[in-house]
């Protein structure tokens, strides 16, 4: 079975900086996804970033980038430029390339901006 | 586009006692997702309907947990009877129906149960 792992129950940024969020995972797959989502306090899981994993080249939407490394099964995120909107609970999830699969998560990093 | 809808948003109930989730896809998506969230912890999937026929349920808790997918739209999930580590957000989501092709799930607001 897949598994996920986020070693970072917290994390915080200043306002402006960068900060990295840290996501391992396990899979005998040789192809499927990995996500972002973000969880604000609301409640709503939004999708931050998607990559695939037969895709060499780094995600990248705005001013979030991943650091994707298949051989190590890392996937960490870089948020650049870090806003106030961006404190939130950060997960990592997996998914197969089978469609219609169930998302498996890891427990989260809750990322706090200070201004 | 109108997103995923569940209600209620929040609830309180005494162990023992039973309660009900409703989830509203988003029109036209044939697969719907039933995620339990434990505080502290990432969702986990309770069960998978693909239009109104379940494809996985093994993570279900059949001896107190029920659900169902009328007419392959609208989901409720049961839970009879409640118990404290049952108190959880139950997340809902909903994504277009195609083998082979990912399709971004969508979640809906979720609902905080509090069992006491």
């Amino acid at each position: 079975a897949q598994t996920v792992t986020q070693s970072q129950p917290e994390m915080s940024v200043q306002e402006a900086e960068t900060v990295t969020l840290s996501c391992t995972y396990d899979t005998s797959e040789s192809d499927y996804y990995l996500f972002w989502y973000k969880q604000p306090p609301s409640r709503q899981m939004i999708l931050v970033i998607r990559q695939e994993a037969y895709k060499q080249q780094n995600a990248t939407e705005n001013r979030f980038s991943v650091n994707f490394q298949k051989a190590a099964k890392s996937f960490s995120l870089k948020i650049s430029d870090s806003q106030l909107g961006d404190a939130a609970m950060y997960f990592c999830a997996y998914d197969t390339v089978y469609g219609n699969t169930p998302l498996v998560f890891g427990k989260g990093t809750r990322l706090s901006v200070i201004a | 586009e109108a997103g995923v809808a569940q209600s209620p948003r929040y609830k309180i109930i005494e162990k023992r006692q039973s309660v009900a989730f409703w989830c509203n896809p988003i029109s036209g998506h044939a697969t719907l997702y039933w995620y339990q969230q434990i505080l502290g912890q990432g969702p986990k999937l309770l069960i998978q309907f693909q239009n109104n026929g379940v494809v996985d349920d093994s993570q279900l808790p059949k001896d107190r947990f029920s659900a169902e997918r009328l007419k392959g739209v609208d989901s409720t999930l049961k839970i009879q009877p409640a118990k404290l580590e049952d108190s959880a957000v139950y997340l809902c989501a909903s994504s277009f129906s195609e083998t082979s092709v990912l399709y971004e799930q969508y979640f809906g607001p979720g609902t905080r149960l509090t069992v006491t």
